[in-house]
């Protein structure tokens, strides 16, 4: 079985451009939450999407937005780039598993803005 | 305010030594647990994962954890590191299907 996929793989955009990141999720996964990865630090959550409603949001500003398809793939936008949105962008599709849920991640976007 | 604290950020073992990582939370609600491992360039692996029940919880590539609710610990070991355990290891929390809430991670370096 094919594992949560993110397209693209790597990135390089100016400071003030927009930027869009894809997602699939693992098939039958209707979760699909976003974090952000910066050097050195652990992940931090920024969007959580189940049957394409959003769930939560992280302490992101407004530049940040996401969406879910009726496929429950998900795509994450950023506006304006800034050069401190450079990182490691992960996607985690959720499963329901022996009691609780598990979030499966996908190989992340290196986002570089400069 | 929920978190996760790994007090190391970087260890270095012998290889065929022994390890343990140490993760401490706080979280108002019944946690989930979970160490995942991060190779460089790469998204992030579940190790294991602790829910309910026995507290010791086997996970994959022979690590194991503990979880100790009075110590508020997860303590990530494996009895004997391989040069490929070389990576990053983060801590994390959650209460079901609610986001994970993340330590920052210790860099493990194995040397022959």
């Amino acid at each position: 079985d094919a594992g949560v996929t993110q397209s693209p793989t790597h990135l390089i955009k100016t400071r003030g451009q927009q930027v869009t990141l894809r997602c699939s999720p693992i098939s039958g996964h209707k979760s699909v939450s976003w974090y952000q990865q910066v050097l050195g630090q652990g992940p931090q959550f920024i969007f959580q999407y189940y049957e394409k409603e959003e769930r939560g949001r992280g302490n992101f500003p407004d530049r940040f937005s996401a969406r879910q398809f009726p496929n429950y793939s998900s795509e994450l936008n950023v506006n304006a780039l800034l050069l401190g949105d450079s990182a490691l962008y992960l996607c985690a599709s959720s499963s329901w598993t022996g009691g609780s849920y598990e979030q499966y991640f996908g190989p992340g976007t290196r986002l570089t803005v400069t | 305010a929920q978190s996760v604290t790994q007090p190391d950020i970087h260890i270095t073992v012998s290889e065929g030594a022994s390890l343990e990582l140490r993760c401490n939370y706080s979280y108002g609600a019944t946690p989930y647990l979970f160490w995942y491992v991060q190779s460089p360039g790469q998204g992030l692996q579940l190790l294991l994962k602790y829910f309910s029940g026995d507290t010791l919880v086997q996970g994959i590539k022979g690590f194991e954890a503990e979880f100790k609710r009075s110590q508020s610990s997860f303590n990530l070991r494996k009895p004997s590191v391989h040069w490929s355990d070389a990576a990053e290891y983060f801590c994390a929390v959650n209460s079901g299907n609610t986001p994970l809430v993340f330590g920052k991670g210790t860099r493990l370096s194995v040397i022959a």
